[in-house]
């Protein structure tokens, strides 16, 4: 079945770029997306990709998808501790549903 | 304009009894999906509606269930409530059914807790 994969922990430094990645395994997704979490909130859309693109900016987002690798990446720059949050990889599955990868934690220290 | 809301933000049931959660989509947004978040599953679909009918639905047991409204709001039911059902129910709201669109934009959710 379509499943995505992103690791669960990143740390950095305030005012370092952050890169989260994540691999998928269905092809089909017209659009690939980024959701942030914060605590006890619901999901922030923060960007999308559509699938023909490589790369997308948007402010200090930066996405980049291969989708030889089936591989996509959210790359935060001048990350600052309001960046603290859980951001999480998701794909459109078959059902036009949306599948989201388990989630990474990004803490940015002072 | 304003964003997705949900209702009530926190419940806490008793095993065994029902419950009902509500979902204001977006004005003009006639799809709401509905998620479940907890911490060993991550995020798991479980319906969506489009102009009230149920387009597509995951794999949740028939004690769950969902309805949309001419106005697009939408609600979802559990019946005979399990402490496994505790988690954060996410609504999503969005102009399109399926891949059409860039994106769903979600509500704050409901907690549910059963005890």
């Amino acid at each position: 079945g379509e499943d995505v994969e992103q690791s669960l922990f990143l740390s950095v430094r305030e005012g370092d770029s952050s890169v989260i990645n994540c691999t998928y395994t269905d092809s089909s997704s017209t659009y690939l997306y980024w959701y942030k979490q914060e605590p006890g909130a619901g999901l922030q859309l923060l960007t999308y990709i559509f699938s023909n693109m490589d790369m997308k900016q948007d402010q200090r987002l930066t996405v980049l998808l291969n989708k030889k690798d089936k591989h996509l990446s959210l790359r935060i720059a001048d990350t600052q501790t309001g960046d603290s949050a859980i951001y999480f990889c998701a794909v459109a599955g078959s059902q036009g549903n949306l599948i989201f990868g388990k989630g990474t934690k990004l803490s940015v220290k002072p | 304009k304003a964003g997705v809301t949900q209702t009530p933000r926190y419940l806490i049931k008793t095993r065994g009894q029902q419950v009902t959660l509500s979902c204001s989509p977006i004005s003009g947004h006639r799809s709401v999906s509905w998620y479940q978040q907890t911490p060993g599953q991550g995020l798991q679909f479980l319906f969506e509606y489009f102009s009230e009918t149920q387009r597509n639905k995951g794999n949740f047991p028939g004690r769950f269930s969902g309805r949309q409204f001419s106005n697009s709001r939408s609600e979802m039911n559990v019946s005979t409530l399990e402490l496994g059902d505790s988690a954060l129910y996410l609504c999503a709201s969005s102009l399109v059914s399926g891949q059409g669109g860039p994106g769903a934009f979600f509500g704050q959710g409901t907690r549910l807790t059963v005890v």
